[in-house]
Formats: structure tokens, C-alpha cells, sequence
């Protein structure tokens, strides 16, 4: 089956310096690929969608500058946490689609990130 | 806009019996998936089950079925003889095909199976 790597899958970081967590689409080419944020028992929220070759489209309320998402080719996407304090600690999650149809999606194992 | 509604924050299940989990959607839209999704301990989100909404049978994987009711906008997961390993967190997810791209997820049911 298919599979996306996510990368790293956990990081410690002191307050005020940058993250960068990789998505990569290990055997098919992603399009698109979304990114999501996960509160400790809480459900998943999308954060913004990428396009490969193309800006990200950001949900609102979440944060262009300080979340700063590259798609630079069909099966990488990065995610930065620019800035990083302490409230921006969570579990991030990509998920890559392999054509249009939504059942070609597919998620990565998941990056914690802890910011002291 | 469309949302998810899970009912129950928490389920629990005796191993080998059967367990039903409640999922209500809202939408105005006629075509779109439902899906049913476990995150174990590990945090890896594993699709368990989909129905494309303009199917009228109930879709199957093994253990797991759904009764979907379009009418009434539900979409139920039920798991026979249940596993120690089913144990987890599940979401349920919707997402219509023809709008915006995202799946939109519930807040989740965490199940417990007791030996």
C-alpha cells in the first residue's frame, strides 16, 4: 500500500528557534498534501493545504507567517514552525493524496513537538 | 458548513462482543464519503471503513460495518467479536467531493476493550 514518511517523528526545541518536519509520498506522486494539528485527546484540525508548485491554502485563524509550508515537489511537503513558543507544542500530522479522489489519501505516522 | 458530531467521548467493550459507535453529519450536499478512521497509541491514522454516500448498501471490512442512513444523516460503526487491538481512538470523517478538500473530523470516541 502506500506511504507517507513523516519526519522527525518527535522534537525537542527551545522557545524562539525554527522546526522543519517533512512529509515525503515514498511510492506515488502526492499533488496535494494537507497538514493537521492534534491537541492531546483531542480531534484533528486542518491546518492548510498545499498544492504542489503553488502557494498553501491556509484555514483560518492559523498563523501564514509562523507556519510555513513548502511544496516543492510531488512527493515533498515541509512544514517550519517559525518562532516556536511553547503553545505551539501539539502533534502535527500530514496526509498526501495520490490524484483527486479522496480515497487516495494517506497519512504519516506523526511529528510531537515539544517546545521548552 | 458541514459538521461531525460524536456523541460518545467514551466506549467500552468486552473482548469477542460487539460495539457500536454514533456518528450524526451534517450537510446540504447529496454526493460526498464518509469514512471511519482508528488512531491507536502509536498516533498512526489507519482508514477502517468508507461509503460513498450515493451507495445504498452498507459497506463491509471483516469486523467492521457501518449502518449508514442518509435520510437521517447518520453514519454508525459497529465492530463484531472485538479485539484487544481494536482498542483506540476513533474518528469519524466526512468529506464531499465537489467543495473545499478537507475532510472534516468528529471529535472522536475512545474504546476500551476489557479482557
Amino acid at each position: 500500500g502506500a506511504v507517507v514518511s513523516q519526519h522527525p517523528s518527535w522534537v525537542i526545541c527551545k522557545s524562539g528557534t525554527s522546526v522543519k518536519i517533512e512529509c515525503r509520498s515514498l511510492d506515488f506522486q502526492a499533488t496535494t498534501m494537507f497538514w493537521y494539528r492534534q491537541f492531546p485527546k483531542q480531534s484533528l484540525m486542518l491546518m492548510a493545504t498545499s498544492n504542489e508548485g503553488s502557494k498553501a491554502t491556509y484555514e483560518q485563524g492559523v498563523e501564514k507567517d509562523k507556519f510555513l509550508i513548502n511544496h516543492a515537489s510531488l512527493t515533498l511537503s515541509t512544514l517550519t514552525v517559525t518562532s516556536a513558543h511553547p503553545e505551539d507544542s501539539s502533534f502535527y500530522i500530514c496526509s498526501a493524496r495520490a490524484g483527486t479522489r479522496v480515497e487516495k489519501l494517506f497519512f504519516g505516522s506523526g511529528t510531537q513537538l515539544s517546545v521548552l | 458548513a458541514q459538521t461531525v458530531t460524536q456523541s460518545q467521548p467514551e466506549m467500552s467493550v468486552q473482548e469477542a462482543e460487539t460495539v457500536t459507535l454514533s456518528c450524526t453529519y451534517d450537510t446540504s450536499e447529496s454526493d460526498y464519503y464518509l469514512f471511519w478512521y482508528k488512531q491507536p497509541p502509536s498516533r498512526q491514522m489507519i482508514l477502517v471503513i468508507r461509503q460513498e454516500a450515493y451507495k445504498q448498501q452498507n459497506a463491509t471490512e471483516n469486523r467492521f460495518s457501518v449502518n449508514f442512513q442518509k435520510a437521517a444523516k447518520s453514519f454508525s460503526l459497529k465492530i463484531s467479536d472485538s479485539q484487544l487491538g481494536d482498542a483506540a481512538m476513533y474518528f469519524c470523517a466526512y468529506h464531499f467531493q465537489g467543495g473545499s478538500e478537507k475532510l472534516v473530523f468528529g471529535k472522536g470516541t475512545k474504546l476500551t476493550v476489557n479482557p
